[in-house]
């Protein structure tokens, strides 16, 4: 089955900085990359999503780039404020609905 | 719209008792899917319903669970006897379409914990 990584496992950022996030996945049939973001307490939202026919997606201060040669992407947060600490999530799917999620990243801003 | 919502928010139960979680999924949604986070690892698949039929059950553990849609509408996943490994983040989430891959909507969880 799909094998999902992703890295870091914790990251501390500085407000104003940006983070990044890394994952990659195993199954070349992948074509379906959400990112999830679960503030404490509450439900994981999907925060941006890639589909295999594009490289990169960006909306407001959040970018998603997809190597899929390399089979790795990234979430990328710029301008970091006190809101954006949670836990994110990467997920991979072959399009037949199953998500299959790396680990978690928990991202701590520090004002 | 509401949400995906989830029932109970949490509980605890000792082992071999037997627990039933509830998911409402939003309203016209004919996908239904279960998640599951143990111990802050990942979070994995469990099972797939697409309307009241099972699309994927390859998640689930053992024969220890049972997922239920009837009717299309409302889903319970039944957990007997609970061990104490079934400790976990049980998720739901529901998407609006079948035959295409949309967003996955996620329930804010219930977490059981098993002693």
């Amino acid at each position: 089955g799909e094998n999902v990584e992703q890295h870091p496992s914790t990251l501390s950022v500085q407000e104003g900085d940006s983070a990044v996030i890394k994952c990659t996945y195993s199954d070349s049939a992948s074509n379906y990359f959400p990112w999830y973001k679960q503030e404490l307490g509450k439900r994981p939202q999907l925060i941006i999503d890639i589909r295999s026919n594009v490289g990169e997606k960006k909306d407001q201060r959040i970018a998603v780039t997809l190597n899929k040669t390399a089979k790795h992407f990234s979430l990328h947060i710029t301008e970091t404020q006190p809101e954006d600490s949670a836990v994110y999530f990467c997920a991979a799917s072959k399009g037949d609905y199953k998500l299959s999620f790396g680990a978690g990243t928990t991202v701590t801003v520090r004002a | 719209e509401a949400g995906v919502t989830q029932f109970p928010s949490h509980s605890v139960i000792e082992k071999g008792q037997t627990v039933t979680l509830r998911c409402d999924p939003i309203s016209g949604h004919d996908n239904l899917y279960w998640y599951r986070r143990v111990m802050g690892k990942e979070i994995k698949f469990l099972l797939h319903f697409v309307k009241e039929s099972k699309q994927d059950e390859s998640g689930m553990p053992n024969n220890r669970f049972l997922a239920e849609r009837t009717g299309g509408t409302y889903s319970t996943l039944k957990v007997q006897p609970a061990e104490l490994e079934d400790s976990g983040v049980y998720f739901c989430a529901s998407s609006p379409l079948a035959g295409g891959l949309d967003t996955q909507y996620f329930g804010p969880g219930t977490r059981l914990t098993v002693l």
